[in-house]
């Protein structure tokens, strides 16, 4: 089993429809991410969660809405996307203490989304 | 801005052949950890090695190694005795040492091996 949790593995959507996606970790981590993933492209940092509180938020069209009821447990929403929202994401977890943390990203599988 | 560059998209190599996959980055930060990332078909993306930029000595795990130089702002990846199971997307990471949760990561460099 492993440490991050992602489903479903693959989701097909209308631009019209709204679908979640869930990620659950379980490594005891306080922190988690959503990535985008697109070929020949850096992975995006989407949104980050700290102790349950969202961190972070690079820009991210507002067609994409988090929520992270506990610190295991961390959703992504999704309504009216477009075409150029496909791609895979992933969720990751790590452990941030104060100060320093050089704890590494621990991944799930993703979910590979397609937007018709 | 923290950049992460790998300049080669596709590498391969023999079966049990050494390959070294580059990795620069551009920051002004004196401390800092980086981080190779392996992502096969199966998706998830798994740590290989990790460096911590204060420490001189080379991290290893195995098969796996690094040549930091960090005056040259260099992270490559060396994989000796390369094996089928090797065979992925390889990602270079770099984050700050300070609080932060922001990873920086390369485009990749996809390595085929040939048995």
């Amino acid at each position: 089993e492993t440490g991050v949790t992602q489903t479903p593995r693959h989701l097909v959507m209308g631009m019209t429809n709204k679908k979640s996606l869930k990620c659950e970790q379980h490594l005891g981590h306080n922190a988690m991410y959503w990535y985008k993933q697109s070929a020949k492209k850096p992975l995006e940092l989407m949104f980050v969660y700290n102790f349950k509180e969202q961190t972070e938020n690079n820009s991210v069209p507002s067609r994409f809405s988090p929520e992270c009821p506990n610190s295991s447990h961390l959703f992504l929403h999704l309504h009216t996307l477009q075409p150029e929202d496909s791609a895979l994401y992933l969720c990751a977890s790590s452990q941030v203490s104060e100060g320093t943390s050089n704890s590494p990203l621990h991944f799930g599988n993703g979910t590979r989304l397609t937007v018709t | 801005a923290q950049t992460v560059t790998q300049s080669q998209p596709e590498m391969s190599v023999q079966e049990a052949e050494t390959v070294t996959l580059s990795c620069t980055y551009d920051t002004s930060e004196s401390d800092y950890y980086l981080f190779w990332y392996k992502q096969p078909p199966s998706r998830q993306m798994i740590l290989v090695i990790r460096q911590e930029a204060y420490k001189q000595q080379n991290a290893t795990e195995n098969r796996f190694s690094v040549n930091f130089q960090k005056a040259a702002k260099s992270f490559s990846l060396k994989i000796s005795d390369s094996q089928l199971g090797d065979a992925a997307m390889y990602f270079c990471a770099y984050r700050r040492r300070k609080t932060g949760n922001q990873f920086y990561f390369g485009t990749g460099t996809s390595l085929t091996v040939i048995p």
